[in-house]
């Protein structure tokens, strides 16, 4: 079984502020693990992803996470925040559901509010 | 290329109606996956579908049902519904689901509210 835990459920910034949004993940299996963002209204898009390469993934607007395998951390990251930052981000997981099918499982997601 | 398209994107209904929501995934994707998002329970994953079959599926009760097409559209249906089955319904696409690293693309969602 595969789970993921996202440490604080709001986070709250001031612009130019280094932004900190922390997952923990739980399986069972080598995981694949993604960063998702969520602007009000709208779907889920791509921020990064993890797939065994380079531990440090960089992904699009300046985030990038860490794969810790030793902590079973992939917290994102980025050095200054944006205003346009402001969304909700989900980390996920992704394991062999049954023979080689993949689903993602996610966390809660955490609120980011940056302030002027 | 155009991304995942879903239909309609906001639905009003009463208990007991049922309903069908309709996502087109990217040309050339083959795996549709559904997910429910709500405020309490967050994303929960409700099925996936690939060549016209139900490959995976989430802890839904039968209630909750899909299918694909041979164009690799995908409908859900909810049939009874009840006042917690309002959430946001998101449909993923990806190439062909195997392997985990494929990337999920998400389309805007259904906003669906039984009153």
């Amino acid at each position: 079984a595969q789970s993921v835990t996202q440490l604080g459920s709001h986070v709250s910034v001031s612009e130019g502020a280094l932004v900190l949004l922390r997952c923990n993940y739980s399986s069972s299996v080598p995981p694949y693990l993604f960063w998702y963002v969520q602007y009000p209204n709208q779907g889920l898009q791509l921020l990064l992803k993890y797939t065994s390469a380079a531990t440090l993934v960089k992904g699009i607007n300046g985030f990038e996470a860490e794969f810790k395998k030793s902590e079973t951390s992939f917290h994102l990251t980025k050095p200054s925040a944006h205003m346009s930052d402001a969304a909700e981000y989900f980390c996920a997981v992704s394991a062999a559901g049954g023979g080689s099918n993949y689903k993602l499982t996610f966390g809660k997601g955490t609120l980011l509010t940056v302030n002027p | 290329k155009a991304g995942v398209t879903q239909t309609p994107r906001y639905l009003i209904k009463t208990r007991g109606q049922q309903v069908t929501l309709s996502c087109s995934p990217i040309s050339g994707h083959r795996s549709v996956s559904w997910y429910q998002q709500t405020p309490g329970q967050g994303l929960q994953f409700l099925f996936e579908y690939f060549s016209e079959t139900q490959r995976n599926k989430g802890n839904f009760p039968g209630r909750f049902s899909g299918r694909q097409f041979s164009n690799s559209r995908s409908e859900m249906n909810v049939s009874t519904l009840e006042l917690g089955d309002s959430a946001l319904y998101l449909c993923a696409s990806s190439l062909d689901g195997t392997g985990g690293a494929q990337t999920q693309y998400f389309g805007p969602g259904t906003r669906l509210l039984v009153l």
